[in-house]
């Protein structure tokens, strides 16, 4: 089955420490993304990647880091400098018509709950 | 930035009944996408209407948009308690250097009551 797997489903981070979080898809999209969403909020966009070794910055880039060496993965590592990590992060990718068009929903994985402890 | 605005930000009705979710938002659009989210879980798309379009239904679904008004709704008929779930707007809209960002609402919570 295509889809887009998200590990660990729940990750603790301890003060001053990395954590990366995985995010693997098999549907041959293009763009990925990665969200975070705080209680009772929406999805604010932390980074995008729309081909292989290209990124960009999303609203909340801060204290997040990423990497595209593969199609199919977009690991996030949450950084020490981000202060307030504790959050629901949500990995999404999508297929990509060109760079004119964009008609295509998102595909979402399940999420990773990360916790500071 | 968050672009869209649901409303209610909670509804409560019973199975069988309608629900309807309105979404307002600022800027131009590409398209409007409306998502379903069980609690804990990721979201799940379920309809797509371009800014060309005026109305769009897949199943008990309808989905409507007025760009003259910066506003959509979605319409869940006969609900069940399974609709249960929060149900968030997300608008695409050019971003420059040739692509489109996705900004979502901060959703409404949908309770179906058998």
């Amino acid at each position: 089955d295509g889809g887009i797997t998200q590990s660990p489903k729940y990750l603790f981070r301890k003060e001053g420490q990395n954590v990366t979080l995985s995010c693997e898809q098999n549907l041959n999209h293009d763009a990925m993304y990665w969200y975070r969403q705080d209680p009772g909020q929406g999805l604010r966009l932390i980074y995008y990647s729309q081909i292989v070794n290209d990124f960009q910055k999303g609203d909340i880039a801060e204290g997040y880091s990423v990497s595209r060496e593969k199609k199919e993965s977009f690991p996030l590592t949450v950084t020490s400098a981000q202060k307030n990590p504790t959050a629901f992060y949500l990995c999404a990718s999508s297929s990509q018509g060109g760079t004119r068009t964009n008609n295509y929903g998102y595909t979402f994985g399940s999420g990773t709950r990360l916790t500071v402890v | 930035s968050q672009q869209g605005e649901e409303d209610p930000q909670a509804l409560s009705i019973q199975e069988g009944e309608n629900a309807t979710m309105n979404c307002s938002y600022k800027t131009s659009i590409n398209n409007l996408q409306w998502y379903r989210q069980n609690s804990g879980r990721g979201l799940v798309h379920l309809i797509l209407i371009r800014s060309n379009e005026r109305e769009k239904h897949s199943g008990r679904l309808r989905v409507t948009l007025d760009t003259s008004k910066k506003s959509s709704s979605l319409l869940i008929t006969a609900s069940r308690a399974a609709d249960t779930a929060s149900y968030f707007c997300a608008t695409a809209a050019y971003s420059g250097a040739g692509s489109y960002q996705l900004t979502f609402g901060k959703g409404t919570k949908l309770s179906v009551i058998p």
